[in-house]
């Protein structure tokens, strides 16, 4: 089974930096990913890490560290667009099933 | 749009109703998902299904009964469902050896 911890909520203000932390717990771990969600809205893919390190796209980055569990999301330049819901997403072993956190909702205020 | 198309978009039925969930992907994917997502709660996999056969239906009650007629389409039908129910249905399509999900808009459904 998986553990996936991510903090509920956070709020930043437009024009900052953000960091979403997501830990895991798992055996046989086969890749991390990072979703975007807006309310009412189907989840988008925003990242996709397997090995260690920084994956930059833009203003997003995602990091992970597999022999700590732990993966961040990095939002550069908030818009107010980017307040939406961020969930961390874990595939165990083979085949391509995903387990999801609870997900992060990001207030972005002015 | 995702690629994904979920209809429809909104379901309210009663408990002893039946009614089914439909699923379409055109990105030739060979793989398609079912999720629950309930207020406060995680994304919850229900049913998976690799090239048309079932691989996984992680304990869900019977009152939801999925259907793969073909790699392109999926359903979830419904029948004598609880309040608690009442969720987002989330249907998502992946090619096996892919990077993640396509996700489609979602189904959201409230029991009365």
């Amino acid at each position: 089974g998986q553990n996936i911890d991510q903090p509920t909520e956070m709020t930043a203000t437009e024009g900052a930096i953000v960091q979403i932390n997501c830990t895991y717990q798992t055996s046989g771990f086969n890749g991390l990913f990072w979703y975007q969600q807006h309310a009412g809205e189907a989840p988008t893919f925003l990242s996709y890490n397997v090995l260690d390190g920084l994956e930059e796209k833009g203003r997003f980055s995602s990091f992970l560290s597999r022999s700590k569990g732990y993966s961040y999301l990095l939002l550069k330049e908030l818009q107010m667009k980017d307040s939406a819901s961020y969930l961390c997403a874990v595939r165990e072993n083979a085949g391509n099933m995903l387990t999801f956190g609870g997900g992060t909702r990001l207030m972005v205020k002015p | 749009e995702t690629g994904v198309t979920q209809t429809p978009r909104h379901l309210v039925m009663g408990m002893t109703n039946k009614k089914s969930l439909k699923c379409e992907q055109h990105l030739g994917h060979n793989a398609m998902y079912w999720y629950k997502q309930s207020a406060k709660k995680p994304l919850e996999l229900m049913f998976v299904y690799s090239l048309e056969e079932r691989v996984e239906n992680n304990s869900v009650p019977s009152r939801f009964s999925p259907e793969c007629p073909n790699s392109s389409h999926l359903f979830l039908h419904l029948h004598t469902l609880q309040p608690e129910d009442s969720a987002l249905y989330l249907c998502a399509s992946s090619q096996d050896s892919g990077r993640g999900y396509t996700f489609g808009s979602g189904t959201r459904l409230t029991v009365v």
